[in-house]
């Protein structure tokens, strides 16, 4: 069954804790997005990866780190830097068509 | 900086209204054009997209949209809702060159029965 998964759907964390969201991809898609979805601010890109070995800043990376060492894989670290981190995180990943999306994981510290 | 502009925050409408959901970016070069629905509990699925040639686009579900390069608007329209397309849409901007996939603040679309 080909899609995007991440992985947890719900993730606790303390304050001051860094924490990696996963994101796996078996669409054999070259590009892949992470967003921070929050009500009434749309999407807004992290970082973005167009090739493996290779990823660019979005609008809102501070506070965020990824690693792209495999095409299917595209990991995001919140860190301790991240100001606000409680929110809903989407993966995405697009080969020449359109993207195609995770069903996010929402992350709370407390 | 490149961004989308989606003017509605949030829509109402009786059904069988018809709508209009306004999208703009800033970009003048070439860029590809997307529509996406999210549904309440759902994830992000695409509406509709444009790439090139005819500009008038239809989607799912009796969506279209219109591309008018002058104006780097992609508005979307539907002649008469359902109180199933209650939903929030998103209108996202690919700029090729770059590999950035920009999106819009999103659009809360409520339909009265």
């Amino acid at each position: 069954d080909g899609g995007i998964t991440q992985s947890p759907k719900y993730l606790f964390r303390k304050e001051g804790q860094n924490v990696t969201l996963s994101c796996e991809q078996n669409l054999n898609h070259d590009a892949m997005y992470w967003y921070r979805q929050d009500p009434g601010q749309g999407l807004r890109l992290i970082y973005y990866s167009q090739i493996v070995n290779d990823f660019q800043k979005g609008d809102i990376a501070e506070g965020y780190s990824v690693s792209r060492e495999k095409k299917e894989s595209f990991p995001l670290t919140v860190t301790s830097a991240q100001k606000n981190p409680t929110a809903f995180y989407l993966c995405a990943s697009s080969g020449r068509a359109e993207a195609f999306f995770g069903q996010g994981t929402r992350l709370t510290v407390v | 900086a490149q961004s989308v502009s989606q003017h509605n925050h949030h829509v109402i409408l009786s059904e069988a209204a018809s709508l209009e959901l306004g999208c703009n970016y800033s970009y003048g070069g070439t860029v590809n054009l997307f529509w996406y629905v999210q549904y309440p509990g759902q994830h992000l699925q695409l509406l509709l997209k444009y790439f090139s040639g005819d500009p008038l686009v239809k989607g799912i579900k009796g969506f279209e949209a219109e591309f008018i390069k002058s104006k780097f608007s992609f508005n979307l329209r539907k002649p008469s809702v359902q109180w199933s397309d209650t939903a929030e849409y998103f209108c996202a901007v690919n700029y090729p060159g770059e590999g950035k996939l920009i999106f819009g603040q999103g659009t809360e679309l409520s339909v009265k029965p």
